[in-house]
């Protein structure tokens, strides 16, 4: 069955670098995503990469996918307090509408 | 354009009374998805809706719970004799068939 794993918790400062990590594990995922959660709200698009590419760059935001290893990387440059919330990785299977979603990644940044 | 809008933000209600939420997608989204998630969790999905017609149903999705999309706009979920189990944040996300999906800000349900 589909399963997407994601760390807990990452802390860093401001003005570091962020990187969080997801893997999964259905090999016929088309499209993987990030979303944002800050606390009470919804779910915010962050990004997404179609499964025949290998990096995706948004300004402050690069995805990178290694689909071998079914790796889904997203790392955020220059990290603001603002940035401080709950990043999900969610993956969606071919002929099916529903994304998977990861755990979730506390990201704490620290001034 | 205001996005996904969710009504109520938040309800309580007493165990075994029945609740209706209500999501109003994006304008021309013709496809909109309603999922849960619990404390800790990421969403889990529900339904999906295609215009009106609704055309997946997660197992989550038991006989105490049936959503519609009457006129494939509007579309409400409603919860019948409500356990403390049903409580979580209820999320509703819509599509323009395209690969982004949007998400609301949720309906918090808390069953006492």
């Amino acid at each position: 069955g589909e399963d997407v794993e994601q760390s807990l918790f990452l802390s860093v400062r401001e003005g570091d670098s962020s990187v969080i990590n997801c893997t999964y594990t259905d090999s016929s995922s088309t499209y993987l995503y990030w979303y944002k959660q800050e606390p009470g709200a919804g779910l915010q698009l962050l990004t997404y990469i179609f499964s025949n590419m290998d990096m995706k760059q948004d300004q402050r935001l690069t995805v990178l996918l290694n689909k071998k290893d079914k790796h889904l990387s997203l790392r955020i440059a220059d990290t603001q307090t603002g940035d401080s919330a709950i990043y999900f990785c969610a993956e969606k299977d071919t002929g099916f509408q529903k994304l998977v979603f990861g755990t979730g990644t506390r990201l704490l940044v620290s001034p | 354009d205001t996005g996904v809008s969710q009504d109520p933000r938040h309800k309580i209600t007493k165990r075994g009374q029945n609740v209706t939420f209500r999501c109003d997608p994006i304008s021309e989204h013709n496809r909109l998805y309603w999922y849960r998630q619990t404390l800790g969790q990421g969403p889990e999905f529900l339904t999906y809706f295609q215009n009106e017609a609704q055309l997946e149903k997660s197992r989550l999705l038991s006989d105490r719970f049936s959503a519609e999309r009457p006129k494939g706009s509007f579309s409400t979920l409603e919860i019948q004799r409500t356990e403390q189990g049903d409580s979580a944040m209820y999320l509703c996300a819509s599509s323009l068939g395209r690969p982004e999906a949007f998400f609301g800000q949720g309906t918090r349900l808390t069953v006492v």
